[in-house]
């Protein structure tokens, strides 16, 4: 696509429930990043996709979060049992691999657990 | 560790004025340092990138940064200020080990009063 579409753009979510987030990277990068945007937190790395394995998974914040990729395409992080402290906006990023080059980021989707 | 630091939570200018936008850095080996910028509800947009070359960066909409390797820091300036640039400003420093993986400042609020 002309760019990484995520889905939903909002969520309203009750504590305990799945979530699924949804990323459309822009087609042929190879790379996909999760980031989470959380007041007081800045931007933290979440989980780093290269085609559909996941080398770089440090910064998922517990086994309740969850990522995958499938055809080298779209991603989708999955939450579950959500908390309120997992309220964020989730953000999703691709670039083409193989050289030095800037990431390429979604509009995010704003998740919100009540 | 990698890191970046954003001392200044907020900037605020008057239009017409030159800004400046402070990020410091700390990484091992070369650093590969980015800017982007993010206005209300939408994702982050590429200002600009150090890779290699020049010390002082060309960036999108008039923007440009200053590489000083002495004093690990990679400020965003403009020298004349609109107020269609308030936004959030981060600074981002990609991380070693070829992940691509952004590590991020805080960010800092710009705000530029007509």
């Amino acid at each position: 696509g002309a760019g990484v579409s995520q889905s939903p753009s909002n969520k309203v979510t009750e504590k305990g429930k799945d979530v699924e987030l949804r990323c459309d990277p822009i087609s042929g990068h190879t790379a996909l990043y999760w980031y989470r945007q959380s007041l007081g937190q800045g931007l933290e790395f979440l989980i780093y996709f290269q085609g559909n394995s996941a080398p770089d998974k440090s910064g998922l914040p517990s086994d309740r979060f969850s990522a995958e990729r499938t055809g080298g395409s779209v991603s989708t992080l999955t939450i579950q049992r959500t908390q309120q402290e997992d309220s964020a906006v989730y953000l999703c990023a691709s670039l083409l691999r193989g050289r030095v080059t800037e990431a390429f980021f979604g509009q995010g989707t704003r998740l919100t657990v009540v | 560790a990698q890191s970046v630091a954003q001392p200044e939570d907020q900037v605020n200018v008057a239009e017409g004025n030159p800004l400046t936008v402070k990020c410091t850095y700390s990484v091992s080996g070369n650093p590969y340092l980015f800017w982007y910028v993010q206005y209300p509800n939408r994702g982050l947009q590429f200002l600009l990138k150090y890779i290699t070359g020049d010390n002082l960066v060309k960036g999108s909409y008039g923007f440009e940064a200053e590489f000083n390797k002495s004093q690990t820091s990679f400020h965003l300036k403009k020298p004349s200020a609109l107020v269609s640039d308030s936004a959030l400003y981060f600074c981002a420093v990609m991380s070693s080990g070829n992940t691509g993986k952004l590590i991020f400042g805080q960010g800092t609020t710009l705000q530029v009063k007509p």
